[in-house]
């Protein structure tokens, strides 16, 4: 059964701080795994997408990395900012005919003043 | 803004009813798809549409069917609700499998 799994659950840090958000997945075969920024009630944003091939891919103060042997990638947040407190979704997608993505339950991120 | 569209943004009924939510993708793309978001399980997809047509489906219930229209607006059917389906609903689009824009969403409260 396909999986993806994200660490921590919550995080807080205090503004100005670097973090790195987890996600591990079983998902097989692999397409492409999504980064999404998710504020409270409202719909989840792309930050970054990766396929097989890419091991990283920056959009501003936002990193992902991908490492597809361990099956590993990670969310790198620089210099934290107080409107980055939201739950960041990794989706980890099935290659094939059909598209079938896999939500992790998302890290939910904190940044205090 | 995302350019995806979603009516209604709140919605109040009784069990055993029926409802129906609407979504309109960004101009151009022809991939929709819908996702039930509850407080206790995440994001969870219920189905995807491309180009009129059914191309992956989910975790969708029995009780749930979507279409999409010729103008590749589609819409979300939940009939014999239960409490159980009060959830966020929300519909993203996409050219085909790039990127995915959502919408902000539908809440659906069933008392």
């Amino acid at each position: 059964k396909n999986q993806v799994e994200q660490s921590p659950q919550s995080l807080i840090i205090l503004e100005g701080k670097n973090c790195t958000l987890q996600c591990n997945y079983t998902v097989s075969p692999f397409s492409n795994l999504r980064w999404y920024k998710q504020d409270t009630g409202r719909g989840p944003v792309s930050l970054t997408i990766m396929t097989f091939s890419e091991n990283t891919k920056s959009n501003g103060r936002y990193t992902a990395t991908l490492d597809a042997d361990t099956k590993q990638s990670s969310l790198h947040i620089t210099a934290s900012q107080l409107s980055d407190s939201a739950s960041y979704i990794c989706v980890v997608s099935e290659a094939g005919g059909s598209y079938i993505p896999t939500f992790g339950r998302g890290t939910s991120l904190i940044v205090h003043p | 803004d995302s350019g995806v569209t979603q009516t209604p943004k709140h919605l109040i009924t009784a069990t055993g009813q029926r409802v129906t939510l609407r979504c309109s993708p960004r101009s151009g793309d022809l991939s929709v798809y819908w996702y039930q978001q509850s407080l206790d399980q995440g994001l969870q997809f219920l189905i995807q549409y491309y180009n009129g047509e059914e191309r992956a489906k989910g975790n969708i219930l029995e009780r749930f069917s979507a279409q999409q229209f010729p103008d590749l607006h589609s819409e979300l059917n939940l009939s014999s609700l239960e409490l159980g389906d009060s959830a966020l609903y929300f519909c993203a689009s996409s050219v085909d499998r790039g990127a995915q824009y959502f919408g902000p969403g539908t809440r659906l409260l069933v008392l």
